[in-house]
C-alpha cells in the first residue's frame, strides 16, 4: 500500500492567514492526488483533484500543487468556514489510501 | 442535484454481516466513467476506502477487506449495497457511500452521502 504522511498534523491560524499543508507519498504517484475537507459530523468534501484541479464550486482561495511524492494544499486567506480537517488521498493505485489528516483550528 | 443516502442497521453483533444500502438520486447509477464506492471512518480516526463498483460489475477492491466484502448494484432502483462479513469491534465506524469518478487524470470521490454510523457490539 502507498503510505501518505501529512504535516503538520494540526495547526492554529487566524482568519486571513495563508495556510499550507503538505502531503508526502511513500512512492511516486504522479499527480494522482486529491484533497478533501471534513468538518465535524459531516462527510468529506472534495476540494482538489489531480493535484491541482479545483473542484467545481470550491472557492478559489484553495489551491493545490505538486507531483511525484510531494504535494501541498494552500488556503490563500483563511476564512471562518475553513476551520476543519484536511485529508489527502492517492488514487495512483489500489488500495486508494488517505493521509492521516491535518486539523486547522482557530488561534 | 445529486444526493446519496445510506441506510444501515446502526448496531450489529460480532461475527455477523453488515448490510448497508446507498440510494442515489439526481444521477443515474449506470452513467459512464462513474463508479460507486464505500469509505469508512472509525470514531476519531481517519478515512479508509473499502471498495468501488461500476454498474457493469467490475470493481476496485481493497485487499485488506476483500475477503469479507460483497458489493452489488441495482440499476433498476438506482442504488448500490455493501455487505461486510465476520464483523469485529474494529469494524465500528461511520460508513459513507460516494460517487467515484474515474478519468485519465486519476480517480476521485466527488459526492458523498451523509454517512451511517455502525457499532459492532454484543
Amino acid at each position: 500500500d502507498i503510505q501518505l504522511t501529512q504535516s503538520p498534523s494540526s495547526l492554529s491560524a487566524s482568519v486571513g492567514d495563508r495556510v499550507t499543508i503538505t502531503c508526502r507519498a511513500g512512492q511516486s504517484i504522479s499527480t494522482y492526488l486529491n484533497w478533501y475537507q471534513q468538518k465535524p459530523g459531516r462527510a468529506p468534501n472534495l476540494l482538489i483533484f489531480g493535484a491541482s484541479r479545483l473542484q467545481s464550486g470550491v472557492p478559489s482561495r484553495f489551491s493545490g500543487s505538486g507531483s511525484g511524492t510531494d504535494f501541498t494544499l494552500t488556503i490563500s486567506s483563511l476564512q471562518p468556514e475553513d476551520f476543519a480537517t484536511y485529508y489527502c488521498q492517492q488514487t495512483y493505485t489500489t488500495p486508494f489510501t488517505f493521509g492521516p489528516g491535518t486539523t486547522v483550528d482557530l488561534k | 442535484q445529486l444526493h446519496l443516502q445510506e441506510s444501515g442497521p446502526g448496531l450489529v453483533k460480532p461475527s455477523e454481516t453488515l448490510s448497508i444500502t446507498c440510494t442515489v438520486s439526481g444521477d443515474s447509477i449506470n452513467r459512464s466513467n462513474y463508479y460507486w464506492g464505500w469509505i469508512r471512518q472509525p470514531p476519531g480516526k481517519g478515512l479508509e476506502w473499502i471498495v468501488s463498483m461500476y454498474y457493469s460489475g467490475s470493481t476496485y477492491d481493497n485487499p485488506s477487506l476483500k475477503s469479507r466484502v460483497t458489493i452489488s448494484v441495482d440499476t433498476s432502483k438506482n442504488r448500490f449495497s455493501l455487505k461486510l462479513g465476520s464483523l469485529t469491534a474494529a469494524d465500528t465506524a461511520v460508513y459513507y457511500c460516494a460517487r467515484h469518478k474515474s478519468w485519465r487524470g486519476g480517480d476521485y470521490f466527488d459526492s458523498w452521502g451523509q454517512g451511517t454510523p455502525v457499532i459492532v457490539s454484543s
